[in-house]
């Protein structure tokens, strides 16, 4: 059972927009920066977002961060079959004093 | 630019010990941590713990802590996570991150899968 919780999977044609969201709690992510993952089949995990909003240089701005409350998302816009991949919540739980995830949301583009 | 490159495939047998590594490379070793994390294939991923090479201080989550054991050689930029008696459930691939800010793990090893059976 992870600590935050993602929607299994979402789907949408190319070229649409789809929203991944992430739920948590006030020790993790309403006082943490989150961070957003892309896992390729077979690969490991890479960093899309972090402090909630930003891009490491080389994501493409299709790939936006928001959080509000205790709740995050991930928005992809212009989905590309390239986008197929499983994606992850991360922050930090000030209670735990140990990094937590979401379980993943398998995307697929239709 | 920044690699992290793990050891290769384990397969060991219940109360084995083992040793897997995580070689950094492209940035200066002792400026981050470097996380260790669980993925069971097709499931989600467990935080193990952290090392912060400048000090060698491990933090550990409190599900991990005395299950693994976390350890790091400066001298040759790497960082290494240990477990003295396998279990079955330890079975699952494992990453090194680099750490970034305690929220964000910025760059991964491929993985080492280790299989206990």
């Amino acid at each position: 059972q992870s600590v935050l919780t993602q929607p299994p999977s979402v789907s949408a044609a190319p070229g649409q927009m789809v929203t991944i969201s992430c739920s948590g709690g006030s020790s993790n992510i309403e006082n943490n920066y989150v961070s957003w993952y892309q896992q390729l089949p077979g690969t490991a995990p890479k960093l899309l977002v972090y402090d909630n909003n930003k891009r490491p240089s080389g994501i493409p701005d299709r790939f936006s961060g928001s959080k509000s409350g205790t709740s995050a998302t991930l928005a992809i816009t212009g989905l590309q079959t390239g986008d197929e991949a499983d994606y992850f919540c991360g922050t930090w739980d000030s209670r735990l004093t140990t990094g937590v995830f979401g379980g993943g949301t398998k995307l697929t583009v239709l | 630019e920044v690699q992290l490159v793990q050891s290769g495939v384990e397969v060991k047998k219940p109360g084995d010990s083992l040793r897997i590594s995580c070689k950094a490379s492209g940035y200066t070793f002792t400026t981050n941590g470097i996380a260790w994390l669980r993925q069971v294939p097709g499931k989600g991923l467990d935080w193990l713990g952290v090392i912060f090479p400048r000090n060698s201080d491990a933090r550990y989550s409190p599900s991990f802590r005395g299950q693994v054991a976390i350890s790091v050689d400066k001298s040759i930029s790497t960082a290494y996570l240990q477990w003295g008696s396998l279990k079955a459930s330890d079975s699952a691939i494992y990453y090194c991150a680099r750490r970034a800010s305690s929220g964000t793990w910025d760059y991964w090893g491929q993985g080492t899968m280790v299989t206990v059976s």
